[in-house]
């Protein structure tokens, strides 16, 4: 199947601090990003989907201003945590939707844990 | 709104046990269910799926039946390796919907 990559996989940030995380779809375009974010023991929430070239969509309750996501091109989406806290530690995970080739089927990258001092 | 309950883990299980993991739903209309697996410093990949009732999805080795009588989707594989050694995810994504709806995961362990 496609394969979607993230970077980094791991990262520990001072509290305050912004961290950016990338994800990648490597051999497909990606109309549509996803981002979910998982709690240990806990399911995927999902957070937000993104179209390439328009402001991504957020589920309630996520703030907007505090996960900033960016869908600049077809195999490029990108989720900053702004002024991270502790409560933003967590698993990050994004999944990636083409058309054509890849289908309608979602694929899904290996996740970023996040880890706020 | 649409949900997935699926059976708390760990489930631990000697090589060529049989494997049951049950997951149920609630949905309107007539969703997708998938089964996504999840190992060990990867991604989640696409297990299974069944689109609609009595529809049967199989992938190595694993089945699952879509259920609407019973708003089931269970897992089962007749004998487990220790390859399948992984976190197991129930989804659903509802009729016309965007958006996947996963259950909490169950972990799996398989002992040689």
């Amino acid at each position: 199947g496609a394969v979607v990559s993230q970077h980094p996989s791991w990262v520990i940030c001072k509290s305050g601090t912004s961290v950016k995380i990338e994800c990648r779809s490597l051999d497909f375009q990606a109309t549509t990003m996803f981002w979910y974010r998982q709690f240990p023991k806990q399911s995927l929430m999902l957070m937000a989907t993104s179209n390439e070239g328009s402001k991504a969509t957020y589920e309630q309750g996520v703030e907007k201003d505090k996960f900033l996501i960016n869908h600049a091109s077809l195999t490029l989406s990108t989720l900053t945590v702004t002024s991270a806290h502790p409560e933003d530690s967590s698993f990050y995970i994004c999944s990636a939707r083409g058309d054509g080739g890849a289908g309608n089927e979602q694929f899904f990258g290996p996740g970023t844990r996040l880890t706020v001092l | 709104g649409d949900s997935v309950t699926q059976m708390e883990g760990p489930v631990t299980l000697s090589e060529e046990a049989f494997l049951t993991i049950n997951c149920t739903y609630t949905a309107t209309g007539y969703p997708s269910l998938f089964w996504y697996v999840q190992y060990p410093g990867e991604g989640l990949q696409l297990l299974l799926k069944a689109t609609k009732a009595d529809d049967k999805g199989s992938n190595k080795g694993f089945e699952a039946t879509y259920r609407k009588e019973t708003t089931s989707f269970h897992l089962e594989k007749g004998s487990v390796q220790v390859s399948d050694s992984a976190v197991y995810f129930c989804a659903l994504k509802g009729t016309g919907g965007f958006k996947t709806i996963f259950g909490a995961g169950t972990r799996l362990f398989v002992k040689a």
